[in-house]
């Protein structure tokens, strides 16, 4: 069975710096689906970024970006230029290509000092 | 108007109550899903719905059943409960269920607690 992991259950970064926080996953399958999302205090779950497996190029949203590394079974995501508004819980997802469930990780809790 | 929206935020209720959790999406989608967040563990799916119909139920007790009137509104139906059961617990909607590259919108939840 696939599973997720997120080795850091908190993280903190000053203001303006750039934080990475990481994410492992296990599996067998080649065609699969990767995910961060992010629930700041509101509660809302949003999604940050995505990764399709089969995609060299690491994925980047502004200042959001990720270092998929396939033989490595990881997919950590990067935070530039940190702002308050980061400040969150931080979720890393799986989804193999031929099931529509997501694999969740425990999250990590991402602190920002001003 | 928020895409997702549930209510309540905040819910209270005896192990012998009745209740239930409400969620509606504004956004056209044919999936909306029901998730149990608990503290320090992985969200856990528990209903997923397309066009009002279910497709997945992830072995969740029966004191918790779900309803799908239509693709916009989905309940949870809540009785019986045990302290256990008290959690964070997401609605959420796709477009579609099948689509493996599909973004989920969430709402804000409802905070439950079990007395």
């Amino acid at each position: 069975a696939q599973t997720v992991t997120q080795s850091q259950p908190e993280m903190s970064v000053q203001e303006a710096e750039t934080v990475t926080l990481s994410c492992t996953y296990d599996t067998s399958e080649s065609d699969y689906y990767l995910f961060w999302y992010k629930q700041p205090p509101s509660r809302q779950m949003i999604l940050v970024i995505r990764q399709e497996a089969y995609k060299q190029q690491n994925a980047t949203e502004n200042r959001f970006s990720v270092n998929f590394q396939k033989a490595a079974k990881s997919f950590s995501l990067k935070i530039s230029d940190s702002q308050l508004g980061d400040a969150a819980m931080y979720f890393c997802a799986y989804r193999s290509g031929s099931n529509y469930q997501l694999i969740w990780g425990a999250g990590t809790k991402l602190i920002i000092k001003p | 108007e928020t895409g997702v929206t549930q209510t309540p935020r905040h819910l209270v209720m005896g192990m012998t109550n009745k209740k239930s959790l409400k969620c509606e999406q504004h956004l056209g989608h044919n999936a909306m899903y029901w998730y149990k967040q608990s503290a320090k563990k992985p969200l856990e799916l528990m209903f997923v719905y397309s066009l009002e119909e279910r497709v997945e139920n992830n072995s969740v007790p029966s004191r918790f059943s779900p309803e799908c009137p239509n693709s916009s509104h989905l309940f949870l139906h809540l009785h019986t409960l045990q302290p256990e059961d008290s959690a964070l617990y997401l609605c959420a909607s796709s477009q579609e269920v099948q689509g493996s590259y599909e973004k989920l919108f969430f709402g804000s939840g409802t905070q439950l607690s079990v007395l």
